[in-house]
């Protein structure tokens, strides 16, 4: 499967607990994207990288959350000391450079704070 | 003010006819694009169609077609000879700016769900 790729799918954890999230973008894509969804809403922007750097990040990016993408290819969205709002799904996206074209999104991570 | 308006919260349609999801969008930037994304209950966001601002036709893909009409910064999806599969979550969105895809906000959707 050539797609972009999230784990998990679903996770579960307690209010003040960290959290991590993979995304492993489309192998050629040099943008890869967060967006966190709450239900009954489109996708809000968190933040994105092209290649290794983050060029931008959202004011809804807390100090709580960290985003990486140390090589260029995969990245992680950690979620410190979790609280019950941080309940979403957080979607990764990738795309390429230079086109007005479309990101490619994964299946998301569904995060439930209990 | 919000940047992309969906004011259609769901939608029915019977199976083969075609069906109009509304959007309205809000800029100042005169180079932006417009996008449709379908999210079936599995969670994917799939890409649908893209329109750019400057982009004089309307852009289709299949059964999909954008009626755009800039002066009253409406993109409208059309999906013609609706399936039971297009039963989904549908979102408007806009990346505004030039230098290629950054961020984009999206509307809060509209449901579809196709009728037999």
């Amino acid at each position: 499967d050539t797609g972009v790729s999230q784990n998990p799918r679903h996770k579960i954890t307690k209010r003040g607990q960290n959290v991590t999230f993979r995304c492993d973008p489309i192998s050629e894509h040099n943008r890869l994207y967060w967006y966190r969804q709450t239900l009954g809403q489109g996708p809000e922007f968190l933040t994105y990288f092209q290649n290794e750097a983050q060029l931008e990040k959202s004011r809804l990016l807390s100090d709580r959350f960290s985003a990486e993408r140390p090589k260029g290819s995969f990245s992680t969205l950690e979620i410190q000391r979790t609280e019950q709002g941080d309940s979403a799904m957080y979607l990764c996206a990738s795309g390429i450079t230079g086109l007005n074209t479309e990101a490619f999104f994964g299946q998301g991570t569904r995060l439930t704070v209990v | 003010a919000q940047k992309i308006t969906q004011t259609q919260p769901g939608m029915f349609v019977q199976e083969k006819e075609a069906v109009t999801l509304d959007c309205t969008y809000d800029t100042s930037d005169q180079s932006y694009g417009l996008f449709w994304y379908k999210q079936p209950s599995s969670g994917e966001m799939i890409f649908l169609i893209y329109q750019g601002s400057y982009d004089e036709q309307n852009a289709t893909e299949g059964r999909y077609s954008l009626n755009f009409q800039k002066a009253r910064k409406s993109a409208n999806l059309v999906i013609s000879a609706s399936q039971l599969g297009d039963s989904a979550m549908y979102f408007c969105a806009m990346r505004e700016g030039s230098g290629g895809y950054q961020k984009v906000t999206f509307g809060t959707g509209t449901k579809l769900q196709v009728i037999p």
